[in-house]
């Protein structure tokens, strides 16, 4: 079982919608909690970053960390088709050096 | 913002050559990574440097070696290409400690023929 399991979709929605992305983990000590988006044949950029619980808005963009159930969310109102791209989730425990990631989701958002 | 530069967006090699890829970041971070990258697999490490001359085996170190002889600098080397090393190559650096967000460079599309 992979520490990090993030469905890999494709996911398409037409334009307007709310969308939901999802990674579920199985390691109790992970505390930080990443998002990022990359477009086709470009590297990822930092989307959303959290530390421990809760959630954090930016914009259109909203993360969700549920620790108790070692799931993390991320949601997109208002989808556009420039928020067509892969999205990773990443995360780490207190004190290590290197990421852990989800495989990715793609996302398709039709005008 | 930080900036994470890689010498090349494209290359495309023979089999057998020893390819160097480059990688520069500017915001002093301590930490630094390759990664490759395949379609169905994910990102997956090749090596991490947690300082100069300092690195550490990834996931998936063998066919590669890496070299940090200055903090803002850390090479990628296939000793010898080969058709299965034809990937997308990413570079990353981040703090050490806390947070350690990783920030990317753009990617080496890689071909090996």
């Amino acid at each position: 079982q992979k520490e990090v399991e993030q469905d890999p979709g494709p996911l398409s929605v037409p334009e307007g919608a709310i969308v939901s992305l999802n990674c579920t983990y199985s390691n109790s000590a992970f505390q930080y909690f990443m998002w990022y988006r990359q477009y086709s044949r470009k590297g990822p950029e930092l989307l959303m970053y959290t530390y421990s619980s809760g959630n954090k808005e930016d914009g259109r963009f909203t993360a969700q960390v549920d620790k108790s159930s070692k799931y993390i969310s991320l949601f997109i109102r208002d989808s556009q088709p420039s928020d067509s791209a892969t999205y990773l989730c990443a995360m780490k425990p207190q004190g290590a050096q290197k990421l852990v990631f989800g495989q990715g989701t793609r996302l398709t958002i039709n005008p | 913002d930080v900036k994470v530069t890689q010498s090349s967006r494209y290359l495309v090699k023979r089999t057998g050559e020893k390819v160097f890829l480059e990688c520069v970041q500017d915001m002093d971070h301590e930490n630094m990574f390759w990664y490759r990258q395949d379609p169905g697999l994910g990102l997956r490490l090749i090596y991490f440097s947690y300082d100069v001359k300092m690195k550490e085996k990834g996931d998936i170190p063998e066919g590669y070696s890496v070299s940090r002889e200055k903090k803002e600098r850390f090479s990628l080397i296939l000793e010898s290409a080969s058709t299965n090393q034809t990937s997308m190559y990413l570079c990353a650096s981040s703090l050490k400690g806390g947070s350690a967000r990783a920030f990317f460079g753009q990617g080496t599309r890689l071909t090996v023929v």
